[in-house]
């Protein structure tokens, strides 16, 4: 089965740029999304179509997908975007999600 | 405004049944891919099956043949019927619609599900 890898854990200090990626077998050929979920609450999709922002999502937010990573990458990173990220793509009619990574603020 | 209210939710004895239901309004459930995902206490997000507009379903393999998602188009209600239920099901379960390129764009608050003697 088709499986998405992300690192546990990041963490960033205010104000710099935190990376986290997210590795599959030729996930550059698939679509990627990103969720944000904070504690107690429900996912909240910030990237789709491996690039592309929701309305109301921060630019500071962006995304991309080559090869076999996706990345989302959060610029500026604010305290509020302390959360658990999780990817997410489609292979042969099975949803994938990653298993997570938590993003520290310090 | 789209909204998603799930419900159904509960302690349960393994190898019992249990539905899930999840309210929709702001859009159609059956013009719309529909999912059920679900999130074991202190673990990431797993999913567990989906509905086509066409009515084809897909489950996760951990759940096919224990689980079966539907909808109710005149009440414009998403379903998850599930059976035998393990401990391992223990999960809160969150309905999820698809939006633009494959992702979830609306989701539900989640339903608690304690499989439990």
């Amino acid at each position: 089965s088709y499986e998405l890898t992300q690192p546990p854990s990041v963490s960033v200090s205010p104000g710099q740029t935190a990376s986290i990626t997210c590795s599959g077998d030729k996930l550059g050929d698939k679509y990627v999304s990103w969720y944000q979920q904070k504690p107690g609450q429900s996912p909240v999709v910030v990237i789709y179509q491996d690039t592309k922002r929701p309305s109301g999502i921060p630019e500071r937010l962006s995304g991309s997908n080559s090869g076999n990573t996706a990345t989302l990458t959060i610029s500026g990173t604010q305290a509020m975007d302390e959360a658990d990220y999780y990817c997410q793509a489609w292979d042969s009619s099975n949803v994938v999600f990653g298993g997570g990574t938590k993003l520290t603020v310090l | 405004e789209v909204q998603l209210v799930e419900s159904g939710g509960g302690l349960i004895q393994p190898g019992g049944s249990l539905r899930l239901s999840c309210g929709a309004s702001g859009f159609t459930v059956s013009s719309n891919y529909m999912s059920w995902v679900r999130q074991a206490p202190g673990k990431g997000l797993e999913w567990v099956s989906i509905i086509y507009s066409g009515g084809r379903t897909l489950y996760a393999d951990s759940v096919k043949g224990r689980f079966t998602i539907s909808r109710d188009n005149s009440k414009n209600t998403l379903y998850l019927q599930m059976n035998s239920l393990r401990a391992e099901d223990t999960a809160v379960y969150y309905c999820a619609k698809r939006g633009g390129a494959d992702s979830y764009d609306f989701w539900g608050q989640g339903t608690m599900v304690t499989v439990s003697s």
